[in-house]
C-alpha cells in the first residue's frame, strides 16, 4: 500500500519569496512516480511536476521544482519567486510504475501568498 | 490543447436517484479514471477502465457504482441509488500508454445529493 504525507495544511508566503511545500511518501514498489498538483478555488486539477523514482536528477518546470531525496522519502515541492496566483490547494501524490498507476493523493496544503 | 471534458460541471438530486456523470477522455488516451473528493479532504481514487473493462477498483466503489465507455469516446460513472455521503467533485481521468505522468484530469463534476 502506498501513503503519502502532507504535514503542512496551511501557509502563508509573502509575493516573491520562494517557498517550500512538504512531502513524505511510503511505497513498498520500487519503481514508482511522485506528482504534484494545484487545485484553485474553482476547483480543478492541475498538473504542475512529475519524478520517477529512477530519474537521478530532480524534476524542474519553470517555477516549480520537486526537490527528490530517495533515502528520506520526501518530494518536496519547491515554488520560487511566487505569485498571488499561486494561491491554491496544492497535492502531493504518487503511483507505483506498473500496472493501472492509479494515483495516491495527500491531504493537501493550502499556500495563500500576501501581496 | 487536447482536454478531458466533464458534465455536468454541477449536479444536485435527491438522495435514492440514479445519476449519471459524463466524461470524454482524450481522444488517443488508452487508460481511464473516476476519483472524488469530499468537501475538505484529499481525492480519493474509485476506479480505473482499460481495454473495455474495469482494472480495479477501490472499496468505495461498492455495487451503487458502475462504469461504462459505451460509444468509445464517452467514458460514464453511474450511482444507482445515490446516498447523503455521495455528495462530491468528481474527477474524471485519462491517460496513454507512455507513462502516468500523462494523466490529464477533466474540471470536475460537483455532485449534491439532497
Amino acid at each position: 500500500a502506498q501513503k503519502i504525507t502532507q504535514t503542512q495544511p496551511g501557509m502563508f508566503v509573502q509575493e516573491k519569496e520562494a517557498v517550500t511545500l512538504d512531502c513524505t511518501y511510503d511505497t513498498s514498489d520500487q519503481s514508482y512516480g511522485l506528482f504534484w498538483y494545484k487545485q484553485p478555488s474553482s476547483g480543478e486539477m492541475i498538473f504542475l511536476i512529475y519524478q520517477g523514482s529512477y530519474d537521478e536528477q530532480n524534476a524542474t518546470e519553470g517555477r516549480y521544482s520537486l526537490n527528490f531525496q530517495k533515502a528520506r522519502k520526501s518530494a518536496n515541492l519547491v515554488i520560487s519567486a511566487s505569485q498571488l496566483g499561486d494561491s491554491a490547494m496544492y497535492f502531493c501524490a504518487m503511483s507505483s510504475l506498473f500496472g493501472n498507476e492509479k494515483l495516491t493523493f495527500g491531504t493537501g496544503t493550502r499556500l495563500t501568498i500576501i501581496p | 490543447e487536447p482536454e478531458v471534458t466533464q458534465t455536468p460541471s454541477h449536479q444536485v438530486t435527491q438522495m435514492g436517484q440514479e445519476v449519471i456523470l459524463r466524461c470524454v477522455p482524450i481522444s488517443n488516451h488508452l487508460y481511464f479514471y473516476w476519483y472524488r473528493q469530499i468537501l475538505g479532504q484529499k481525492v480519493e481514487f474509485l476506479v480505473s477502465f482499460y481495454n473495455n473493462e474495469i482494472s480495479e477498483k477501490s472499496e468505495i466503489f461498492d455495487d451503487q457504482f458502475s462504469v461504462e465507455r459505451p460509444d468509445g469516446s464517452n467514458f460514464t460513472l453511474k450511482i444507482r441509488s445515490t446516498k447523503l455521503e455521495d455528495s462530491a467533485m468528481y474527477f474524471c481521468a485519462s491517460r496513454t500508454d507512455r507513462g502516468p505522468e500523462k494523466l490529464f484530469f477533466g474540471s470536475g463534476t460537483q455532485l449534491s445529493v439532497l
